[in-house]
């Protein structure tokens, strides 16, 4: 059974703290990790889509690495603000499968003004 | 572009009825989805499609759920009967494909009482 892992399930931050967050999968087989920004009442949004080790990306304060070999990928807010309050979803892609793209339970994230 | 639409926003239905779900993806996506969305279990795809075909149903619970992709341009998802644990939400999201991220609607609130 392929899982996907984040922590933590919950995060309290002021505004202006930066902070970050972690997505584990299986290191075999990998296609591609998806980061979703899920905002309460509303749909999941795509964030980033990283495909190879060593993998980083960035919109505007936001930005997320990935490790592919040992099936870890960081995502990071810097200074963040009450409007990043949201559930932010990893989700991973087996080789195996193209279409199955299997979500973690998300970490929820409220910034505090 | 309007998005991926889905219809209707909110259904409540009697135990034993038959539900129907519909989308329509983004025009252009060769790649449709159908997510559940749980408390317990969080985002779990249930079926998609690849220029309408279905590629992987392994998802659908059991033989009480169907889902048709007649077009290019919709989809529906079918639950006949419905039963009380089917209540949840199911967003269908549609794609380029799988280096890409996948855009949802704003998700069927499925209530079976």
């Amino acid at each position: 059974i392929l899982n996907v892992e984040q922590s933590p399930q919950s995060l309290h931050v002021q505004e202006g703290d930066s902070t970050n967050f972690t997505c584990s999968f299986p290191s075999s087989n990998f296609y591609a990790l998806h980061w979703y920004r899920w905002e309460t009442a509303k749909s999941p949004e795509a964030l980033f889509v990283m495909t190879l080790n060593g993998d980083e990306k960035k919109k505007g304060r936001i930005s997320a690495t990935l490790n592919t070999k040992e099936g870890y990928s960081y995502l990071y807010i810097k200074g963040s603000q009450p409007e990043d309050s949201a559930t932010y979803l990893c989700a991973f892609l087996n080789g195996g499968s193209q279409g199955n793209l299997i979500f973690g339970k998300g970490t929820k994230l409220s910034v505090k003004p | 572009d309007a998005g991926v639409i889905q219809s209707p926003r909110h259904e409540v239905t009697e135990m034993g009825q038959e539900v129907t779900l519909r989308c329509k993806p983004i025009s252009g996506h060769d790649y449709l989805f159908w997510y559940r969305q749980t408390m317990m279990r969080g985002l779990e795809l249930l079926i998609y499609f690849n220029n309408n075909v279905p590629i992987d149903d392994s998802g659908m619970p059991e033989d009480r759920f169907s889902a048709k992709m007649p077009n290019a341009s919709f989809s529906t998802l079918k639950i006949q009967p419905s039963e009380p644990r089917d209540s949840a939400v199911y967003f269908c999201a549609s794609s380029l494909s799988s280096n890409y991220g996948y855009t949802f609607g704003s998700g069927t609130r499925l209530t079976v009482v």
